[in-house]
């Protein structure tokens, strides 16, 4: 069964540092990863994908894809308290399956 | 604003009440999906739509049914719900489904079982 691990936090950080939030998968076989943010009682909102490994860039959002260690992370940079919600992380579906994976989702609390 | 469109946003309704689910995107895109998601926990996968069929059905109670009249829109039927059927419902589309396709959510909705 494919999983996708997240600590759930909350994840604490000052306002200006930098956020780093990490997820681990288990199906090797997964080209797509994603990273969404929820706000509490809101819907999830795409902000990165990432296909390949290395480091995507995006404004603040940085993604990092380690394939051979089967982990992803995003880094945000110079966060704010507008940054305060709950990002969840997603493996695409594979193996012909239709179905992605989401991880738990991590709650990040940026405090000024 | 997304472009994925969900209405109502709220929803109460009784245990012996019939009511729908709405959701509408013109992206395009040709897999929709319906969510269950419960406070604090990730979105719960209830079905998935590709080119209008139904691919998926994640062993969900009859007393959910959905529809697909077209390419653009997808429909949940709600039918004798229980009180622990509360929760937000999101629909989300893809271009296809499959891999490396991410999902764009709908704002969802609200729903809430007396």
């Amino acid at each position: 069964q494919k999983e996708v691990e997240q600590n759930s936090g909350p994840l604490s950080v000052p306002e200006g540092a930098i956020a780093s939030l990490n997820c681990t998968y288990s199906d090797r076989g997964s080209q797509s990863f994603f990273w969404y943010r929820q706000y509490s009682g809101k819907s999830p909102e795409l902000i990165m994908s990432i296909y390949s490994n290395g480091d995507k860039e995006d404004g603040r959002f940085t993604a990092q894809l380690n394939k051979a260690s089967q982990y992803v992370s995003l880094l945000i940079r110079d966060s704010q308290p507008s940054d305060s919600a709950t990002y969840l992380c997603a493996q695409g579906a594979s193996g012909g399956s239709y179905i992605p994976t989401f991880g738990r989702g991590t709650s990040l609390i940026v405090h000024p | 604003d997304t472009e994925v469109t969900q209405t109502p946003k709220h929803l109460v309704m009784g245990m012996t009440n019939k009511k729908s689910l709405k959701c509408e995107q013109h992206m395009g895109h040709r897999a929709m999906y319906w969510y269950k998601q419960k406070a604090k926990k990730p979105p719960e996968l209830m079905f998935v739509y590709s080119y209008e069929k139904l691919s998926i059905n994640e062993s969900v109670p009859s007393r959910f049914s959905p529809e697909c009249p077209n390419s653009s829109l997808l429909n949940l039927h709600l039918h004798a719900l229980q009180p622990e059927d509360s929760a937000l419902y999101l629909c989300a589309s893809s271009q296809a489904a499959g891999a490396n396709q991410p999902q764009h959510f709908g704002d969802g909705t609200r729903l809430s079982i007396l």
